[in-house]
């Protein structure tokens, strides 16, 4: 079945410092999603990818979908200590409708 | 507008008993899915409901049923509890549940199996 992996598994920062998670699937993906979740809390829809090589920026975030689409990465500029959380891709397979979704990358923000 | 909402909160169980979680989507929303986070996880998919039509569904066990009602309002049955089970149950909700639709999760609720 369809798989998905995430590096790093957790990253810690010092405020200020930049960060990217990579998120990789095992199959070719209709589109990805990026989620976050802080803790305790549950996870929040960031934003949506869906066109080969596609990079969207929300503000500090750059979310970038691979020409195969069969990776996709997250961006943040300058870390702040509300990034806090473990950060999430879920990708839609071309076959099924259910997103998949990797194991997350805990972000961590020293002040 | 609230937004999704999941009773309860939190539920302890033991080994063998059932339980039924329940979860209100978003006004207006006709799709829900049913997800387990098992702790240091990614959520992973149960089921997934639109109209009242089983839409899809996970790699899980039979133990673990679902059901979605005329107001589009959703309950997950699990029978025979495992200790593996214990998580957090997440329902999202979905405008109609197609492929690019954005899933907004409710608070969840935390099921420890003791």
């Amino acid at each position: 079945g369809q798989q998905v992996m995430q590096i790093p598994q957790y990253q810690h920062v010092q405020e200020g410092e930049d960060f990217t998670t990579y998120c990789n699937s095992s199959t070719t993906l209709s589109n990805i999603q990026w989620y976050k979740q802080r803790p305790g809390g549950h996870p929040v829809f960031l934003i949506q990818l869906v066109k080969s090589g596609e990079v969207k920026k929300q503000k500090r975030l750059t979310f970038q979908f691979g020409e195969a689409k069969k990776n996709s990465s997250l961006h943040i500029t300058a870390t702040q200590t509300t990034d806090v959380g473990t950060y999430f891709c879920a990708g839609l397979d071309n076959y099924g409708q259910n997103f998949v979704f990797g194991p997350g990358t805990r972000l961590s923000v020293l002040p | 507008d609230a937004g999704v909402t999941q009773s309860p909160t939190h539920l302890i169980k033991t080994r063998g008993q059932h339980v039924t979680l329940r979860c209100s989507p978003i006004s207006g929303h006709k799709s829900v899915s049913w997800y387990q986070q098992v702790l240091g996880q990614g959520p992973q998919f149960i089921f997934q409901y639109y109209e009242k039509e089983e839409r899809g569904r996970g790699n899980f066990p039979d133990r673990f049923s679902a059901r979605q009602f005329p107001n589009y309002s959703s309950e997950l049955n699990v029978n025979a509890l495992l200790l593996g089970d214990s998580a957090l149950y997440l329902c999202a909700s979905q405008t109609s549940g197609g492929p690019g639709d954005t899933q907004y999760f409710g608070p969840g609720t935390r099921l420890t199996v003791l």
